[in-house]
């Protein structure tokens, strides 16, 4: 299948600072790249969906503004966490699709964030 | 949101089939049921997905009933690396968006 890359795989950050974690689709266009969080021993819960080019469409509860997401290109799409606070320890993962729908999503390796 | 619900685990001995059943009652006629799993602090891996019909890969089969309420994913000899949390979704028609339910956690029991 497809590759999705996550970069990076493991981070800590002091409280208050912001951190960036990146997702690349390596060998396909994605056109829509959907960002998830998951806490320990819970579901993948999704926080928001980019299309790239356009602004990110936010699930009900998410801040845009503390997690900013950027598409700028087929290929890349970030994912900021602004002013970040312990209770934003948690895994983040991305995944991508490749343009026309029915088609699956490929999902990046995850990121361990850990704010201290 | 997810509109699928799974048991919440399942054991399997290894070399046997590992039956998953879904139920995905309210899907609509144009959604598409998709399985993922999910090693433990991994990304998810896609299985399989299907409309209506019955459908097969190198890594499962996913069987759905006619009128689509509900499906059954076969992994025909599970191993222990199979063991995982395994996910149904139901894929929402007009935002392409993947919810994730609860899963099945299987474990393959040598």
């Amino acid at each position: 299948g497809a590759v999705v890359s996550q970069h990076p795989s493991w981070v800590i950050c002091k409280s208050g600072t912001s951190v960036k974690i990146e997702c690349r689709s390596l060998d396909f266009q994605a056109t829509t790249m959907f960002w998830y969080r998951q806490f320990p021993k819970q579901s993948l819960m999704l926080m928001a969906t980019s299309n790239e080019g356009s602004k990110a469409t936010y699930e009900q509860g998410v801040e845009k503004d503390k997690f900013l997401i950027n598409h700028a290109s087929l290929t890349l799409s970030t994912l900021t966490v602004t002013s970040a606070h312990p209770e934003d320890s948690s895994f983040y993962i991305c995944s991508a699709l490749e343009g026309h729908q029915n088609t699956e999503a490929f999902f990046g390796q995850g990121t361990r964030l850990t704010v201290v | 949101d997810a509109k699928t619900t799974q048991p919440t685990s399942m054991d399997c001995a290894e070399g046997r089939a590992a039956n998953l059943p879904c139920n995905h009652s309210t899907i609509s006629g144009n959604e598409y049921v998709y399985w993922y799993r999910q090693i433990h602090s991994q990304g998810p891996q896609y299985i399989i997905h299907g409309l209506k019909n019955n459908e097969t890969n190198e890594m499962a089969s996913l069987i759905i009933t006619e009128d689509r309420k509900s499906s059954t994913l076969i992994l025909p000899h599970a191993t222990l690396r199979d063991t995982a949390v395994y996910y149904c979704i139901v894929r929402v028609g007009t935002g392409n968006q993947f919810y994730f339910g609860t899963g099945t956690s299987l474990t393959v029991i040598p």
